[in-house]
């Protein structure tokens, strides 16, 4: 079975940093891009970028370039999304999800929620 | 970038109703359009992708299509466990823009 397990969810203060993980497997890791949404709360979805696992080949939204870096290790089938500081904007729930083919998104992980607050 | 437009924003229906959520592109994007249901709490579910391609384990009462410039998500015949969001999401190129979602309500 395909699958993206999440890392848990964390409460942060305004300017600290953070970094969440999606794990792979069941699949081959290094053949799907994965990708990156956020959801703030009560509102839609937006597309923050993708990732290619095979050589790093990163895609930034222009609304999160420079607010966010998205990495990945190989060696443990894990994505991450990384904060350098952190702020109260950014509480939302963040989901990442491998790409198809064609760059439909499926299966999704079930989902970070990041608390940033004073 | 590439904006998704999807309407209604939000709409009533009962079991058994057919319900029709359309989006449209700001540019052309070919069938790169995919369709996703999101219940409360939950992740995001792929149903539809390529326009009209339905994903393994969708009921077959969902469709997508494409017409002129509109992409449609039809739900034939709406069952209880259908009321939720729907998104439209291109994957043309990137950035893969979502539309704002409909919420499908009794």
């Amino acid at each position: 079975e395909v699958q993206l397990v999440q890392s848990g969810a964390e409460v942060k203060k305004p300017g600290e940093s953070l970094k969440i993980s999606c794990q792979g497997s069941g699949y081959n890791f290094t053949n799907y891009w994965i990708g990156w949404v956020r959801q703030v709360p009560g509102k839609g979805l937006e597309w923050m970028g993708i990732i290619y696992p095979g050589d790093s080949d990163t895609r930034y939204s222009p609304s999160f370039q420079g607010q966010i870096t998205i990495s990945v290790d190989k060696s443990i089938t894990t994505a991450y999304l990384r904060w350098s500081s952190l702020q109260a904007s950014d509480t939302a729930m963040y989901f990442c999800a491998r790409q198809g083919k064609e760059n439909w998104s499926d299966p999704w992980g079930q989902g970070t929620l990041v608390t940033v607050s004073s | 970038d590439i904006q998704m437009t999807q309407s209604p924003s939000s709409l009533s229906a009962s079991v058994g109703d057919r319900v029709t959520i359309t989006c449209r592109a700001s540019q052309s994007i070919s069938i790169y359009l995919n369709w996703y249901q999101q219940k409360p709490g939950k992740a995001p579910k792929l149903l539809i992708y390529g326009a009209s391609r339905l994903q393994s384990g969708v009921p077959s009462r969902f469709s997508g299509s494409l017409s002129a410039t509109d992409f449609t998500l039809t739900i034939g015949s709406l069952q209880p466990e259908d009321f939720a969001i729907y998104y439209c999401q291109h994957s043309y190129t990137t950035p893969f823009t979502f539309g704002g979602g409909t919420k499908v309500e009794i």
